[in-house]
């Protein structure tokens, strides 16, 4: 059974802080990692994809990922109370395949 | 930029009726899947399809749902008899399916079923 697994929070950050979101996954075989952030009422958008070891950054955002621990992560810079939401994390076995998402930790930033 | 377009946005249905979900995908991707999210729960998947049939699907998938393509453009999801805890909103997903990227699956905005 493919799990993906959440603290759902919330986690609560002021304005200008860094989030830290983590995200743990059951099956050694998961090959692609996702990152989504979900509104309340909204549909997932995405935020990053990683596939290999170790941090990628796109903005003020940064993946990690350590297949060895099979632990995923997003940190967050400079949090903005926009960027208030649920953040999903999921994973994928190969190329084509279904999305399996976590229950999404829910991040609040206070201004 | 391109999106992932259903319908309907709502709908309500009585108990034991068919539902029929219509999504249109991203033109030149070449997987489709539908997820639900039961409220205050996490996003689970129901099925994909790729090359005109099922490549994918979940437990929850069981006789009482089917997906179509009918055309070129549309991808439906069918519940023959709803329940009430179909009571969900749905999503449609597509993404290219090759090379790198290859799993961004791009969501529409959701369809809100409530069974009564």
């Amino acid at each position: 059974q493919k799990e993906v697994e959440q603290n759902s929070g919330p986690l609560s950050v002021p304005e200008g802080a860094i989030a830290s979101l983590n995200c743990t996954y059951s099956d050694r075989g998961s090959q692609s990692f996702f990152w989504y952030r979900q509104y309340s009422g909204k549909s997932p958008e995405l935020i990053m994809f990683i596939y290999s070891n170790g941090d990628k950054e796109d903005g003020r955002f940064t993946a990690q990922l350590n297949k060895a621990s099979q632990y995923v992560s997003l940190l967050i810079r400079d949090s903005q109370p926009s960027d208030s939401a649920t953040y999903l994390c999921a994973g994928a076995y190969q190329a084509g395949t279904a999305l399996i998402f976590g229950k999404g930790t829910t991040l609040s930033v206070s201004s | 930029e391109p999106e992932v377009t259903q319908t309907p946005s709502h709908q309500v249905t009585q108990m034991g009726q068919e539902v029929i979900l219509r999504c249109v995908p991203i033109s030149n991707h070449l997987y489709f899947y539908w997820y639900r999210q039961i409220l205050g729960q996490k996003v689970e998947f129901l099925v994909s399809f790729y090359n005109n049939e099922i490549s994918e699907k979940s437990e929850i998938f069981d006789d009482q749902f089917s997906v179509e393509r009918p055309d070129g453009s549309n991808f439906t999801l069918k519940i023959r008899s709803t329940k009430l805890e179909d009571s969900a909103m749905y999503f449609c997903a597509s993404s290219v399916g090759q090379f790198s990227g290859a799993n961004v699956l791009t969501f529409g905005a959701g369809s809100r079923l409530t069974v009564l």
